[in-house]
C-alpha cells in the first residue's frame, strides 16, 4: 500500500498565497490521478480539484492544481487568501490494486 | 442539481449488521460510478468502498474487506453499504460520493453523510 503525505497545518495571511503539498510514497504520481477536497467544519467535504488540475463547474479559479514527478508530489495552491478558505484539504488518489487512499489532511489557518 | 442523500445510520450494537442507503437524484445514476467514505470522530477521511457504474466491479479498503458489501439497484438510483459484524472502529459518518464518470476514482459529489455509531 502506499500513502499520501500531507502538512498536518499551514497558515497564512489572507490575500496571500498558500500550497499545500501531497507525497505519494510509492508509485508515480503521474500514473494516477489526484483530487482535492475541502471540508469545513462539521460540513461533508467538496471537491476543489480533480483529475491533478482540473476544477470542478463553480469552483473559483483561486484555486489550482499541479503534479510535480521529480519530488512524486501533488500541490493544491490558493491564492487571493480568505477568511472562508479556514477548512481541512484532502489528497485522493489509488493505485492499480484498486485501493483509494486519503491523504491526512492539512488544517488551514488564515489569519 | 446532483443530490445525494445517504440514510440509515443510527446506534448499533457490537456485533450487529447494518445497511447504509444514498438515493441519487439529478444525474443519470446508472452512468456513475459511486463511492463510500467513512471519516471517524475528529479524524480524517478514509475510503471505504467503490463500485462501477454497472455493478460489474467492486473494490475495498483492506480494513473492511470480508464484513462490508457494496451493492446498487440502478433502477431505484440506489446505492447501499452492507455492513456485517460490527465493532467499534466502524463508527464515523459515513458519505456517499459519486464519481465523475462510470469507473472513475475521482469523486466529484457528497452527500451529508450519516452518522454511524456503535455502542452497547
Amino acid at each position: 500500500n502506499f500513502m499520501l503525505t500531507q502538512p498536518h497545518s499551514v497558515s497564512e495571511s489572507p490575500g496571500k498565497t498558500v500550497t499545500i503539498s501531497c507525497t505519494r510514497s510509492s508509485g508515480s504520481i503521474a500514473g494516477y490521478y489526484v483530487q482535492w477536497y475541502q471540508q469545513r467544519p462539521g460540513s461533508s467535504p467538496t471537491t476543489l480539484i480533480y483529475e491533478d488540475d482540473q476544477r470542478p463547474s463553480g469552483v473559483p479559479d483561486r484555486f489550482s492544481g499541479s503534479i510535480d514527478s521529480s519530488s512524486n508530489s501533488a500541490s493544491l495552491t490558493i491564492s487571493g487568501l480568505k477568511t472562508e478558505d479556514e477548512a481541512d484539504y484532502y489528497c485522493q488518489s489509488y493505485d492499480t490494486s484498486n485501493r483509494g487512499v486519503f491523504g491526512g489532511g492539512t488544517k488551514l489557518t488564515v489569519l | 442539481q446532483v443530490q445525494l442523500v445517504e440514510s440509515g445510520g443510527g446506534v448499533v450494537q457490537p456485533g450487529r449488521s447494518l445497511r447504509l442507503s444514498c438515493v441519487a437524484s439529478g444525474f443519470n445514476f446508472h452512468n456513475f460510478g459511486m463511492h463510500w467514505v467513512r471519516q471517524a470522530p475528529g479524524r480524517g477521511l478514509e475510503w471505504v468502498a467503490f463500485i462501477w457504474f454497472d455493478g460489474s466491479n467492486k473494490y475495498y479498503a483492506d480494513s473492511v474487506r470480508g464484513r462490508f458489501t457494496v451493492s446498487r439497484d440502478n433502477s431505484k438510483n440506489t446505492l447501499y453499504l452492507q455492513i456485517n459484524s460490527l465493532g467499534a472502529q466502524d463508527t464515523a459518518v459515513y458519505y456517499c460520493a459519486k464519481a465523475d464518470i462510470g469507473d472513475s476514482w475521482s469523486l466529484l459529489n457528497w452527500g451529508q453523510g450519516t452518522l454511524l455509531t456503535v455502542s452497547s
